[in-house]
């Protein structure tokens, strides 16, 4: 059952932690994406990934950091820069070209405790 | 700035009314738009794209170049339309802020 994966669920952390979200995608896909989303400001974009070994930031991508060492996996690190780091994660990927949407994972819910 | 608006936060219309989420766009080129569906307690998942010209649930969206637009509609709003949508280009830019739409009985 192909599909793309995020754990965990739910994350908490502490402050001055760096944590790690998980994404995974068995769809073949070239794209990965992370994506913030917050109440009333909609999703916006951290880094994306157009294939292994290179990502570009995307346009809040201060305090985090991302790897693409495989083509199926895509990690997000927030990191203790990340001044507000408390929100709601969406990992997703595509297939390069025209027409091809996005897959989205069932996002991550970091809390900064 | 290139960047996709939606806006309206809030949209409520009642059963069998028709609706029309509005989504404007602001970039140049031949813009590859999408729109987007979450459901209570699920995933984002994929409604519409403009370059197939299809419908899916009962709604359709037009790429209208001349008004920068790609708007939504639906003739027959059910009740189980009810979700926030989001209009948003392909690639390497932020969504819009998304519409909340309710359907009453």
């Amino acid at each position: 059952d192909g599909g793309i994966t995020q754990s965990p669920k739910y994350l908490f952390r502490k402050e001055g932690q760096n944590v790690t979200l998980s994404c995974e995608q068995n769809l073949n896909h070239d794209a990965m994406y992370w994506y913030r989303q917050d109440p009333g400001q909609g999703l916006r974009l951290i880094y994306y990934s157009q294939i292994v070994n290179d990502f570009q930031k995307g346009d809040i991508a201060e305090g985090y950091s991302v790897s693409r060492e495989k083509k199926e996996s895509f990690p997000l690190t927030v990191t203790s820069a990340q001044k507000n780091p408390t929100a709601f994660y969406l990992c997703a990927s595509s297939m390069q070209g025209a027409g091809y949407g996005y897959t989205f994972g069932s996002g991550t819910r970091l809390t900064v405790v | 700035a290139q960047r996709v608006t939606q806006p309206e936060k809030l949209l409520s219309v009642f059963k069998g009314a028709p609706v029309e989420l509005k989504c404007n766009y602001s970039y140049s080129g031949s813009p590859e738009l999408f729109w987007y569906v979450q459901y209570s307690r699920q995933r984002l998942q994929l409604l519409l794209r403009h370059i197939s010209r299809e419908s899916i649930k009962g709604f359709t969206a037009d790429l209208n170049k001349g008004e920068t637009s790609f708007h939504l509609k639906k003739p027959f709003a059910q009740e189980e339309d009810s979700a926030m949508y989001y209009c948003a280009p392909h690639g390497k830019l932020t969504f819009g802020q998304g519409t909340i739409l309710t359907v009453h009985p």
